[in-house]
Formats: C-alpha cells, sequence, structure tokens
C-alpha cells in the first residue's frame, strides 16, 4: 500500500549522511508539533514531538528545530540509514486537533 | 502491549453502499482520532472521540459518522459511499484528549469504492 502521492517532494541522501526536512506550518496560534514516519503499507508513527516554548529538542538520531518568527519546523536526522526511507510528515496542533503537512519523501541511496 | 488494530485490512464496497470500519486503541488510551489519507489531499482530519463523545470534527460530510464505545473501541461509517471515498482510513490512538499527545496510528484501513 502507499502513502501518499506520486508528486511529493522528495529528497534523495546518501547513506551516512545527514538529512534536514523542512515544513512551514500554518497557524501561528499552534502550540505542539510533532514529526511522524511513514513507511509503505503502515500508519505514520510518532518520531520526534515539540512544544512551542522550545526552539529544539533533540531524540535519538534525530533534532527538531522550531522557528516561531517564521512558521517553519525541520527534522534533522543523523547518519541516515536505509531504514529512514519513507514520508515524513509535520503536524501542528491547532486547535483541538491536528493538522498535517503534505510530506516529504526521502530516499536513501546506497 | 499491543498497538492500535484496525479491521478490516482491505476492503472492496460499490458506490452507494456502506462500509462500518473497526478501530481498537492501545489499552489505556481514550481518545480515537480517524483520518482520511489520499494521494491528492494528504492527511486530513475526520473525527475525535473521547470517553463516547466526539469531540471534534474536520470537515467532511454528514455521510461520515463515527462512534465510540465504553471500552474506547471506535466505528466509523460512511454511507452512501463515493468513488472519492476510495482512501486509507487512519485510526490513531492517544491517552487525553486533544492535543496533549502522542497519537499512535493503526495501519489503516484500504477502502476502494468502485
Amino acid at each position: 500500500g502507499e502513502n501518499v502521492g506520486l508528486h511529493l517532494p522528495t529528497l534523495s541522501v546518501q547513506e551516512g549522511d545527514n538529512s534536514i526536512i523542512n515544513c512551514a506550518y500554518s497557524n501561528s496560534a499552534s502550540d505542539y508539533f510533532i514529526w511522524y514516519k511513514q513507511e509503505s503499507g503502515k500508519g505514520p508513527q510518532f518520531i520526534i514531538d515539540i512544544r512551542s516554548n522550545m526552539d529544539k529538542r533533540q531524540g535519538q538520531r534525530v533534532t527538531v528545530l522550531l522557528n516561531k518568527t517564521v512558521k517553519h519546523l525541520s527534522l534533522q536526522i543523523a547518519a541516515t540509514q536505509p531504514g529512514d526511507s519513507a514520508v515524513y510528515f509535520c503536524a501542528e496542533n491547532y486547535g483541538q486537533n491536528f493538522v498535517f503537512g503534505p510530506g516529504t519523501r526521502l530516499s536513501v541511496l546506497p | 502491549k499491543a498497538g492500535v488494530t484496525q479491521t478490516p485490512r482491505y476492503l472492496i464496497k460499490t458506490r452507494g453502499q456502506q462500509v462500518t470500519l473497526s478501530c481498537s486503541p492501545i489499552s489505556g488510551h481514550r481518545s480515537v482520532s480517524w483520518y482520511q489519507q489520499t494521494p491528492g489531499q494528504g492527511l486530513q482530519f475526520l473525527f475525535e472521540y473521547f470517553s463516547e463523545t466526539q469531540r471534534n470534527k474536520g470537515n467532511f460530510p454528514g455521510r461520515f459518522s463515527g462512534r465510540q464505545f465504553s471500552n474506547s473501541r471506535s466505528e466509523m461509517n460512511v454511507s452512501t459511499l463515493e468513488l472519492g471515498d476510495s482512501a486509507l482510513y487512519l485510526c490513531a490512538s492517544s491517552l487525553e484528549t486533544g492535543t496533549n499527545g502522542k497519537a499512535f496510528f493503526g495501519q489503516g484501513t484500504r477502502l476502494t469504492v468502485v
């Protein structure tokens, strides 16, 4: 089962390099953000979250950066591995539900 | 702890029929949200249930409805199916309602309307 469409922005990265996936969110009142990873045939998987009172948060091999001034969120993956190949979504909390971005397909080259 | 379980995984229906999808949340999670995922529109929020009450609703027609049972299991129903309803329907559960959290997704039900 495919995840989403055929026309997603695609980021191709060499194995071992760092990846940076960007997301522009829509609402300045959003106060909570999540990055999800969706592999083919699976539902989205939680990666990392960040609240609006923070600029940066680190997890295992991943870092999320939040720039509220320009409403921009990024996900950095260190030492990208073949298993990181997937579609990545950012989600912003606006009101009482989450709004998802269109997604970016990460392709890891051998 | 078992993850979010959605049944069935795949479904084929004809236009005009109705369909019911099921979601069992992670044990202890009381919030269940439903999403529609299509190539053209991406992930779109349908509705959220918490303690058997619909808390939030997305911008979908009334043909899309849902409910939640006392054990937190949820069903969504789509009546008078249209070709455009073909999509992956995802259920997500979280401990609390709204935005307090990390929502954990099931693998989805792939609905094809012919």
